[in-house]
């Protein structure tokens, strides 16, 4: 069956980067797209980023260009977010996703990401 | 950017009645759009995608309909378990976007 693995919840100090992975199984790993998806405690669901697991090539959330980098190890069926320059507002629960034409129907179980001094 | 407007921010609604959650959007999505459901703690589920086709697995309870700029979840009868965040999303043009979502609450 499909899984998406996230690594585990870090805490960070501010600006400082942090790199999440999400390692898929059950399923040919260049078949899908994957995006991130992050959640702050209590609010809603923002879009952060895409990577084409193929190519490797990615589209960024406006908000977090410059800040977000995707990538992506085939051999190692794993994609990674990284966010630099950390602050206390980008602590979050955040969450990969596989997508089909922008569908995202399999999540990952979030990685909860502590921002604070 | 398209903006996702979804209503109410809050539902209250009793075990076995109807519950109707609204999604607009600012500019048409034909049929591009998608309804997730979120329990506590727990990853957002895909319930429903093409504004009415239910992904495997998910009740006949949960309808999805409308197109162009305004649509509609629709839970026929609540059970305990449909007790959650619900968030609309539109996949039809960059960057994908998400509604502030709807929590059904019980009454």
């Amino acid at each position: 069956q499909v899984q998406l693995v996230q690594s585990g919840a870090e805490v960070k100090k501010p600006g400082a980067s942090v790199t999440v992975s999400c390692k898929a199984s059950g399923y040919s790993f260049t078949s899908y797209n994957m995006h991130w998806v992050r959640q702050a405690p209590g609010q809603g669901l923002e879009w952060m980023g895409w990577i084409n697991t193929v190519s490797g090539d990615t589209k960024y959330s406006q908000k977090f260009q410059g800040r977000v980098t995707v990538t992506r190890d085939k051999s190692a069926r794993t994609v990674y977010m990284e966010l630099s320059s950390l602050r206390s507002e980008d602590t979050a629960v955040y969450y990969c996703a596989r997508a089909a034409a922008s569908l995202l129907a399999y999540w990952g179980q979030g990685t909860l990401v502590t921002v604070s001094s | 950017e398209i903006v996702m407007t979804q209503s109410p921010a809050t539902l209250s609604v009793s075990p076995g009645e109807r519950a109707t959650l609204s999604c607009r959007a600012s500019q048409s999505l034909s049929n591009s759009l998608a309804w997730y459901q979120q329990r506590p703690g727990q990853a957002p589920r895909l319930l429903i995608y093409g504004a009415s086709t239910r992904t495997t697995g998910i009740p006949a309870r949960f309808s999805g309909s409308g197109s162009g700029t305004e649509f509609t979840l629709t839970i026929s009868s609540l059970q305990s378990e449909d007790f959650a965040i619900y968030y609309c999303h539109q996949y039809k043009d960059w960057p994908p976007v998400f509604g502030q979502g709807t929590k059904l609450e019980i009454k």
